[in-house]
């Protein structure tokens, strides 16, 4: 069965400072990884995926993460935070296959200090 | 915007009720899938159809019942409404690719 923990539900970093949400996952087999994005009110947004290709993955708005299979995570990363970044983050896990269900981690706000 | 539609946006009744969920998916894409979004179980899927049939089912109620149409769009019917099953209701679609795009979502709230 398939897993996502998300470490920490509320990070806060200053802006122009890195940014580091860590991700966890338990997978069967080879696993599709997924970052999303929520910002207030709205639904969900693509940041990344890995889908067994390049471990280093880079998305949208300057985000990246890298797939690290001996430690099974998959953080995100992002080397100066905006504001603009204040959202929620959702780790995903799928076990590929496009239609296959995603299973989501419980989520981490991010909070941008001035 | 991610090509996925929803509506309503705002849904609200009263418990012992039943509404429909509306969401079409991006042009061309054949499959859709559920998910309800609350405070305590965070994000779950709940149903998955591609092509108009039926390919996986998760945490969904007996009361909740899912259906895809000849052409592509997809209705959730949530039936004998609970309070807990206050929520944010999105659907997500995919095609060829592995990403499923989401749409905006509907709120409901149940009195």
């Amino acid at each position: 069965a398939q897993s996502v923990t998300q470490l920490g539900s509320h990070v806060s970093v200053s802006e122009g400072a890195l940014v580091l949400l860590r991700c966890n996952y338990s997978s069967s087999v080879p696993p599709y990884l997924f970052w999303y994005v929520q910002y207030p009110n709205q639904g969900l947004q693509l940041l990344l995926k890995y889908t067994s290709a390049a471990t280093l993955v880079k998305g949208i708005n300057g985000f990246e993460a890298e797939f690290k299979k001996s430690e099974t995570s998959f953080h995100l990363t992002k080397p100066s935070a905006h504001m603009s970044d204040a959202a929620e983050y959702f780790c995903a896990v799928s076990e590929g296959g496009r239609d296959d269900k995603i299973i989501f981690g419980k989520g981490t706000r991010l909070h941008i200090l001035p | 915007d991610s090509g996925v539609t929803q509506t309503p946006k705002h849904l609200i009744t009263a418990t012992g009720q039943r509404v429909t969920l509306r969401c079409s998916p991006r042009s061309g894409d054949l499959s859709v899938y559920w998910y309800q979004q609350s405070l305590d179980q965070g994000l779950q899927f709940l149903i998955h159809y591609y092509n108009g049939e039926e390919r996986a089912k998760g945490n969904i109620l007996e009361r909740f019942s899912a259906q895809q149409f000849p052409d592509l769009h997809s209705e959730l019917n949530l039936s004998s409404l609970e309070l807990g099953d206050s929520a944010l209701y999105f659907c997500a679609s995919s095609g060829t690719t592995d990403t499923q795009y989401f749409g905006p979502g509907t709120r409901l709230t149940v009195l």
